[in-house]
């Protein structure tokens, strides 16, 4: 199965700063089925981004997508209050789809 | 508005069986997938299984395949998983999650856009 990785564990910024989100996969996901999700605490994750680089409905632009391969990248252009969470991608190119283990983004 | 709505918390024995149910709403349940997802304290969320909407196939991680069970009602649009042999280390938030479906060249596949609230299942002696 495909192993993703996110580095690092923990991320901290303050309000109206860039953010960059790594996400690496073990093996090639050749068709860019790569989401990432945002979590809060006690709520189920949200999607944020599919196909690698579409945004799901209703989600702010300052969220983009990037990557091919085996490097994918979240970013959020200037981080606003309610973007302090957990961040995590997801590979459905094969079977089983697997998550990574998150990044948390924090307030500085 | 799409909606799933989950059973609430259990908290079982091991060896014991629990069913979880997740009631959707807002569209036809029989057009999409449901998946079963699950997300143990401190870990990343971990794929378990999915039921198909139009004819009940059913398809399971291998690592769960020989302990649980996804069923669905269609008449109620209810998708049910039962997870049997409880232990201590499937004390976990379980999901169920609406397939967003995606066509590539390989066929089709589909991530979560729709999750149900979450139902916590501690097993504790």
């Amino acid at each position: 199965e495909i192993v993703l990785t996110q580095s690092p564990g923990t991320l901290s910024f303050s309000p109206g700063e860039r953010a960059t989100l790594s996400c690496r996969a073990s093996q090639t996901i050749s068709s860019n089925f790569l989401a990432w999700y945002q979590q809060k605490p006690g709520q189920a994750p949200r999607l944020l981004i599919y196909g690698a680089s579409s945004r799901a409905t209703g989600i702010p632009d300052r969220f983009s997508g990037s990557g091919s391969g085996t490097d994918f990248t979240l970013t959020i252009s200037r981080l606003e209050p309610e973007d302090f969470a957990v961040y995590s991608c997801q590979q459905y190119d094969s079977s089983p789809p697997t998550f990574g283990q998150g990044t948390k983004v924090e307030l500085k | 508005q799409v909606q799933l709505v989950q059973s609430g918390a259990e908290v079982k024995k091991p060896g014991a069986s629990v069913k979880l149910s997740c009631k959707a709403s807002g569209y036809i349940f029989t057009h999409y997938i449901m998946h079963w997802v699950r997300q143990a304290p401190g870990q990343r969320l971990e794929w378990m299984g999915w039921i198909n909407g139009p004819d009940g196939n059913t398809k399971y991680s291998k690592k769960f395949q020989d302990r649980v069970i996804i069923t669905r009602d269609a008449s109620a649009s209810t998708a049910y998983m039962e997870v049997n042999g409880l232990r201590s280390e499937d004390t976990a938030i379980y999901y169920c999650a609406r397939d967003y479906p995606q066509w590539s060249e390989s066929g089709w596949s589909g991530c979560y856009d729709h999750w149900g609230q979450g139902a916590l299942v501690t097993v504790s002696s």
